[in-house]
Formats: structure tokens, sequence, C-alpha cells
């Protein structure tokens, strides 16, 4: 079955590093979705890309969506320790309504 | 506005019992998604409703089931219980049943089997 697969799976950083964790589906996504869940929290939406190649700023966040629509990457600069938690992609499948969700990357932020 | 909630919040059940959960949608939307949680795991997806229907269900057990009412509220029900269903149980709603659409999620229901 299709699979949305993210690494790492956890990340550890020193506060003021960069944070990149990449999205990889089996099949084509028609739009990809990023949500944030705090530790003790529910998943929070973040952003979606739709278009191929599209890249969106939220402050130190860039989202990017591949080309062939089937990866994705979010890439936190600088960390804060605000920034904890499980990072997780979502989109529908192609020609399907179910949701996937990624696998997750747990970030951690060390002061 | 209010978000999505859930009760109960927590929900304590023995092997072979039957649990319900509830989700209440935003106001104004109409599909509402089920997933579970396992501690420290990934999102698994279970059932999806929208008007009142069931649009898609993931690779879970007839054993879990639910509905959708007409004001979109929903029931997640898990007959049968066992103990692997110990989880958090996330129930999100989003506008219509558009794909595009972001979920919003509530808070969730920590069902423990023991």
């Amino acid at each position: 079955g299709q699979q949305v697969m993210q690494i790492p799976q956890y990340q550890h950083v020193q506060e003021g590093e960069d944070f990149t964790t990449y999205c990889n589906s089996s099949t084509t996504l028609s739009n990809i979705q990023w949500y944030k869940q705090r530790p003790g929290g529910h998943p929070v939406f973040l952003i979606q890309l739709v278009k191929s190649g599209e890249v969106k700023k939220q402050k130190r966040l860039t989202f990017q969506f591949g080309e062939a629509k089937k990866n994705s990457s979010l890439h936190i600069t600088a960390t804060q320790t605000t920034d904890v938690g499980t990072y997780f992609c979502a989109g529908p499948g192609s020609g399907t309504y179910k949701y996937i969700f990624g696998t997750g990357t747990r970030l951690k932020v060390l002061a | 506005e209010a978000g999505v909630t859930q009760s109960p919040t927590h929900l304590i059940k023995t092997r072979g019992q039957q649990a319900t959960l509830r989700c209440s949608p935003i106001s104004g939307h109409t599909s509402v998604y089920w997933y579970q949680q396992a501690l420290g795991l990934g999102l698994q997806f279970l059932l999806w409703y929208d008007e009142g229907e069931e649009r898609n269900r993931g690779n879970f057990p007839p054993r879990f089931s639910g509905r959708q009412f007409p004001n979109y509220s929903s029931e997640l029900n898990v007959n049968a219980l066992e103990l692997e269903d110990s989880a958090l149980y996330l129930c999100a709603s989003s506008l219509a049943g558009d794909r595009n659409q972001p979920q919003h999620f509530g808070d969730g229901t920590r069902l423990s089997i023991l």
C-alpha cells in the first residue's frame, strides 16, 4: 500500500542550529500538508503546498514540494526551544480520499 | 470559534469491553476524521465521515466502527477491546470533503486497556 516515510525519525540539535526533515511518498500526492505536534498535544496544521516545486516560508520555516510531487521538506533555520515537537507531513493519496500521514520526525532542541 | 472537542479525555477499559469516543467538529465543518496514535508513534488513519456517510476507512478490523450524526458530530466505537488498542484517539475536522482542506485536531481521547 501507499506509504509516506519521513527521515530522520529523531533529531537532536543545539539551539541555534538548523534542522531539516524530509518526507517521501511512494506515490504522487495532489498536495502535501505539514503539521506540528508538541509533546502531549495534538497535531496543528502549519502549511499546505499544492504546486510542483512550490516553496513557502513562515518566518524561520521553509517548506518545499518536490517537482514530482512525491517528496517534500521542512527546514528550520536557527532552531529555538519552542520548535520542539514532532513534525508530520500528510496528504491524500492520488486517486483515493485516504489521508496518509508520514511517520514523523521528532525534534529536540538543546538549550 | 470553538475548536474540535473530544470526550472523554481519558477512558479506562478492560479487555473485551466496548468503548465509545465522541467528537464535535468545528462549526461549519462537515468532514470528520479519526486517527489512532499509539504512544510515541505516528497517526494511523481509521475512518473518514462526510455529510453523514463513511467515505473511507483505514486498515483496521471491523470492530472499529463509527458514525456521523446529522449535526456532523461523530462517534467512534471499538468493540471487543484488546490490549493493543491502548492509544490516543484523535479526531479532526475539515471543511467539506475537499482533499485540499487542512484538518483541525481535537485534544484526543486517551484509551487505556487493562
